[in-house]
């Protein structure tokens, strides 16, 4: 079974730091690109960040830009977001998905950006 | 950045209902478009990838049509376990783009 899970999540202070992981199972973690979405309390989606299949090619929002950045481990089969600079704005659910088709999503991991 | 304008924000319907989303992309994004269903508290699902093609599990009272800059998705006969909140996602360019959602309810 194809299977994400995130983790990292939790509260932390404006200007705080704070490292979210994904963990893959299931399905040839090194073949595909991968994906952070986030999910702001009743809001949208918005997408964060991506990374190829060999993280040649790394892409962000503009809105985090500077300040997270994606990465992957492929001998781990682990997605890995460093937040930085962390703002109020941030706080989301952030979700892992597979692939140019974001197929599939974890179950996603809170952060709270408070003081 | 290519902006995806979904329409309406929200629907309400009944059962056995026919129910049309629409997404527009402010440009030609081929057939670069899927749709993914969100219930409250639960991880987005992959509805229709490429614009149509039904992703496997998926019941098929839903479709996806359209190329290029209008996409519509369709539920031919709304079932309870249907409401929910809908989105559309472009992969054609970075950055990718969400349109904002139609949440669709009783």
């Amino acid at each position: 079974e194809v299977q994400l899970v995130e983790s990292g999540g939790g509260l932390v202070k404006p200007g705080g730091s704070l490292r979210l992981s994904c963990a893959a199972s299931g399905f040839t973690f090194s073949s595909y690109s991968m994906n952070w979405v986030r999910q702001a309390p009743g809001k949208g989606l918005e997408w964060v960040a991506s990374i190829s299949s060999n993280s040649n090619q790394i892409f962000y929002a503009d809105s985090v830009k500077g300040r997270l950045s994606i990465s992957r481990d492929s001998a781990k089969k682990s997605l890995s977001l460093q937040m930085n600079s962390l703002r109020v704005e941030d706080t989301a659910v952030y979700y892992c998905a597979r692939g140019d088709l974001f197929d599939p999503w974890g179950q996603g991991t809170l952060v709270t950006v408070s003081s | 950045a290519i902006q995806m304008t979904q329409s309406p924000s929200s629907l309400s319907a009944s059962v056995g209902d026919r129910v049309t989303i629409t997404c527009r992309a402010s440009q030609d994004i081929r057939s670069d478009l899927g749709w993914y269903q969100q219930k409250p508290g639960r991880a987005p699902k992959l509805l229709i990838y490429g614009a149509s093609s039904l992703e496997s599990g998926v019941p098929s009272r839903f479709g996806g049509s359209g190329s290029g800059t209008d996409f519509t998705l369709t539920i031919s006969s709304l079932q309870p376990e249907d409401f929910a909140t809908y989105f559309c996602l472009q992969h054609y360019n970075y950055p990718r783009s969400f349109g904002q959602g139609t949440k669709l309810e009783i």
